[in-house]
């Protein structure tokens, strides 16, 4: 069965750093883009980027270009979308999701991380 | 790169019909057959409805489905059922190797 299983919940202070985790299960983790979509309370979805963990080839959205960064770890099946410095209007849930390809058929979602940002 | 622009909101009766149009240009819409369609419940991760203009994913029913017509994609709910209210997000491939969202379009079953 395949499976997203993304790490739980932050509440961090403006300024700090942050880097969630997606573990993916069940099919072969390097064969399949992995995105990060952002969703702030009551809006709608936002494409952040995605990353080929076969090869660690990386594209971001503009918007978000210099913002977070993405990575993985194939070793352990694992994505991760890190923030250097938190800033209150990253507070949002963050999904990740399978894609067999860039052009983005996401197959597969985490269950979402919810982050938190207030001093 | 703009989002896709999708209407806020559409309702309609049990058993009718309803579309759902998904707005970009020739720089990802118009120009890719890589249009996708998710559908999301309150408090619940997306769903894949249709990828690739106008596919079904196994397990989705075939009252849903999808075209395109220039820098317009369109989905298609037939048979309105209670279940389907929910927000549904269009996706596209774009000229930059990158994604982008509809805004998304609030379903409401009357």
């Amino acid at each position: 069965e395949v499976q997203l299983v993304q790490s739980g919940a932050e509440v961090k202070k403006p300024g700090e750093s942050l880097k969630i985790s997606c573990k993916g299960s069940g099919y072969s983790f390097t064969s399949y883009w992995i995105g990060w979509v952002r969703q702030m309370p009551g809006k709608g979805l936002e494409w952040m980027g995605i990353i080929y963990p076969g090869d660690s080839d990386t594209r971001y959205s503009p918007s978000f270009q210099g913002q977070v960064t993405i990575s993985a770890d194939k070793s352990i099946s694992t994505a991760y979308l890190q923030w250097s410095s938190l800033k209150a209007s990253d507070t949002a849930m963050y999904y990740c999701a399978r894609s067999i390809a860039v052009a983005g058929r996401y197959d597969y979602w985490g269950q979402g991380t919810l982050v938190t940002v207030s001093s | 790169q703009s989002a896709l622009t999708q209407p806020a909101s559409v309702s309609g009766s049990p058993g009718q019909s309803i579309t759902i149009s998904c707005t970009g240009t020739s720089s990802d819409v118009g120009g890719y057959n890589y249009v996708s369609w998710y559908q999301q419940h309150p408090g619940k991760a997306p769903k894949l409805m249709i990828y690739d203009v106008s596919n079904r994913p196994s397990g989705v029913s075939n009252r849903f489905s999808g075209s395109k017509s220039g820098n317009t994609a369109s989905l298609t709910i037939s048979g309105l059922q209670a279940e389907d209210e929910a927000d549904y997000y269009c996706s596209s491939y774009t000229s930059s190797s990158t994604a982008v969202f509809g805004g998304g379009t609030q379903l409401t079953v009357l």
